[in-house]
């Protein structure tokens, strides 16, 4: 299925486990993100990838580990969940460029994640 | 640090008439603004977007406004309709620094229109 999709769509896991989520996209675009959305907060930025290999920190990234090593996967890794962690979680493209500077990203579907 | 601001948590419209949905940013390197819509269990969904050189952009029903001077932004749209009913996030990037390329989300606005 052409866009980007996230999985699972819901999770529960406990205190102290590992959990991966995924996200795959299939328009190629360079950059990748992973967000949160918690009452109050809006949308946080965790981690960014402006394209394979290349990552960074957002607003948030305390707990989390992201990898990628193709333009199409950018997984999302609590090495050991936290209840601080409960989120919906949401992965985005965007198809940023020398040529195009300014332009919007797509969203998948969302990981609600409950750590018990 | 909130870079974005949306002070209205919620807004409540009757159908047909007008929605504003306000936004404030702190940040002066932010140079593109957007709109998202967000359904429940759904993803946020791209709405409508402006540059900072410009201070519309009109889209069928909806509109954004950007006064630059205020750094301030607001979506109008008209006229509202119940399947509107969503939350609405503001959010911004800038073409350089240390923003280049990341969008800097509002806390979201909770709209429902009334049937």
């Amino acid at each position: 299925d052409a866009g980007i999709t996230q999985s699972p769509r819901y999770k529960i896991t406990e205190t102290g486990r590992q959990v991966t989520l995924m996200c795959h996209q299939t328009w190629s675009h360079s950059y990748m993100f992973w967000y949160r959305q918690d009452l109050g907060h809006g949308l946080r930025l965790i981690y960014y990838s402006a394209a394979a290999d290349i990552t960074d920190k957002g607003e948030v990234p305390d707990g989390y580990v992201v990898s990628r090593s193709k333009t199409e996967n950018f997984p999302l890794t609590l090495e050991s969940a936290t209840r601080s962690q409960t989120s919906v979680y949401f992965c985005a493209s965007s198809a940023l460029s020398g040529a195009t500077l300014n332009t919007e990203a797509f969203f998948g579907q969302g990981t609600r994640l409950t750590v018990v | 640090d909130q870079q974005v601001k949306q002070n209205s948590p919620s807004l409540s419209v009757q159908e047909g008439r007008i929605s504003i949905l306000n936004c404030d940013y702190t940040n002066s390197m932010f140079d593109y603004f957007l709109w998202y819509k967000k359904y429940p269990a759904e993803g946020p969904t791209f709405l409508i977007s402006i540059s900072s050189i410009k201070d519309k952009n009109e889209d069928g029903r909806f509109t954004v406004f950007l006064n630059k001077s205020a750094k301030h932004l607001s979506l109008h749209i008209v006229p509202s309709q119940p399947g509107d009913s969503a939350v609405y996030f503001c959010a911004a990037s800038a073409a350089g620094g240390t923003s280049y390329g990341k969008l800097t989300f509002g806390q979201g606005t909770i709209l429902t229109v009334h049937p």
